[in-house]
């Protein structure tokens, strides 16, 4: 199976901050790797797939990129509403494997 | 607009065999690429992919859990439906089922609400 590393396991950020999530695949996996969003009590959220496409209604300041085998979730301006716990996928072969996660808190 | 809604039991015995039932609208598994997928995530812990279905009947199995696992759909009903046997306390979980909506895609675009299943005695 693929493993999906995800750091930092936590954040703290303040409104108007810039976030970045980092996600590393155990193998090469050209640019297929999803990014969700989850809030307490809720489902996931899909934010980004494709690396760097944003899906639609999600706000511009998400964006995702790629190098190698390192995947970059980026919030670039925090809101408060972006709080939550954000998971990496990817999206290459099964079985589908997620990182273990990223709690961002608003300070 | 795509909806997905998990049923089943809430609480379930160890040894005991769960079903679960994913009702779906606003798409269906006639469109070809179209697929269901099943997924899991224990209190407090990270996502992981149980199945997936395909609309073409194809059935998907995480490894670990292939012995345990039978997915199935109802095409005409909208549904899909989940029966993991042999329930552990390790298998207390949300369960979500989410859509895949494209033959070359492998992300989820849309997701139920979840259900949490408890195994206990």
């Amino acid at each position: 199976d693929i493993q999906m590393t995800q750091s930092p396991s936590s954040v703290s950020a303040s409104v108007g901050d810039r976030v970045t999530i980092t996600c590393r695949a155990s193998q090469g996996i050209s640019r297929w790797v999803a990014w969700y969003q989850q809030k307490p009590g809720e489902a996931p959220r899909l934010l980004i797939y494709d690396a760097w496409t944003v899906h639609s209604g999600v706000p511009s300041r998400f964006s995702g990129s790629v190098s190698g085998t390192e995947f970059t979730l980026t919030i670039s301006s925090l809101q408060p509403e972006d709080f939550g716990t954000f998971y990496c996928q990817q999206a290459t072969s099964l079985p589908f494997t997620f990182g273990g996660g990223t709690r961002v808190e608003i300070k | 607009q795509v909806t997905l809604k998990e049923s089943g039991p809430a609480l379930v015995k160890p040894t005991q065999t769960l079903t679960l039932t994913c009702t779906f609208s606003g798409f269906s598994l006639r469109t070809s690429g179209m697929r269901v997928n099943w997924i899991r995530q224990p209190p407090g812990k990270a996502l992981e992919w149980l199945a997936r279905i395909d609309w073409d009947g194809d059935k998907f199995y995480s490894e670990s859990l292939k012995t345990r696992l039978t997915i199935s759909k109802d095409t005409p009903k909208n549904q899909v439906v989940l029966k993991m046997t042999n329930l552990d306390p390790i298998d207390t979980a949300t369960y979500y089922c989410a859509r895949t909506p494209g033959r070359n895609v492998n992300w989820f675009d849309s997701w139920g609400q979840g259900i949490l299943v408890t195994v206990s005695s």
